[in-house]
């Protein structure tokens, strides 16, 4: 079965700009994850999403937000972007509750300049 | 949450060897743990879990053993491959069924050396 999809791969944008990503998870899970990855802070956890609804949010500013479509794919969104965003973002997907089963992404790799 | 770490960033290793990476966690309340590998330019990949109620679990050519008296975690890597280089990661799974997320270690890099 197809894995975890994301898409763009990579990213370059302007600080200032906003951003979409998309996620789409594996057939028949409804539990998406999305996850920052940098060098200096590691992976860390940003959201979940599961039958469209956002279960629970990471320590992140207001400017990272994210929705979960019926097919279960998922989108985040970064508005306002700042040099420091610039990271390896990844979504995971599992069948249900969250942090069982999950498949990761690839991953979309942003850079703000 | 509370943080979820690893002993050393670097660790190298001949091909053949054993390798064992180490894990340290806080939050006593954790039911669940996960290793993964991450290579370059992927996501992390899963390896092996284990409940909190399991001390040891195996898998091919990998075993996670659990310390809960003294919150340890550690991966063993049986005969090392050069395609087992990579980062791991451990990653706990709080209380409250994971809905904060899962946690990560900063994570080592497994160097093998030919």
């Amino acid at each position: 079965k197809a894995g975890v999809t994301q898409t763009p791969r990579y990213l370059i944008k302007t600080r200032g700009q906003q951003v979409t990503l998309s996620c789409s998870p594996i057939s028949g899970h409804r539990s998406v994850s999305w996850y920052q990855q940098t060098p200096g802070q590691g992976l860390q956890f940003l959201f979940e999403y599961f039958s469209e609804t956002q279960r629970n949010k990471g320590n992140f500013p207001g400017r990272f937000s994210g929705r979960q479509f019926s097919n279960s794919r998922s989108e985040m969104n970064v508005s306002t972007l700042e040099l420091g965003d610039s990271a390896l973002y990844l979504c995971a997907s599992s069948p249900g509750t969250a942090g069982y089963g999950y498949t990761f992404g690839s991953g979309t790799r942003l850079t703000v300049v | 949450g509370e943080s979820v770490g690893l002993h050393l960033p670097t660790l190298s290793v001949q091909e053949g060897d054993n390798s064992i990476i180490n894990c340290a966690y806080s939050n006593s309340a954790s039911d669940y743990f996960i290793w993964y590998k991450q290579e370059s330019g992927k996501g992390p990949q899963f390896i092996i879990d284990i409940r909190s109620n399991m001390d040891k679990r195996q898998g091919q050519r990998v075993t996670v053993l659990l310390n809960k008296t003294v919150k340890h975690l550690s991966l063993q890597i049986a005969a090392t491959q050069p395609g087992d280089s990579a980062v791991y990661f451990c990653a706990e799974n709080g209380a409250g069924g994971g809905a904060d997320g899962l946690t990560f270690g900063k994570g080592t890099h497994l160097i093998i050396q030919p």
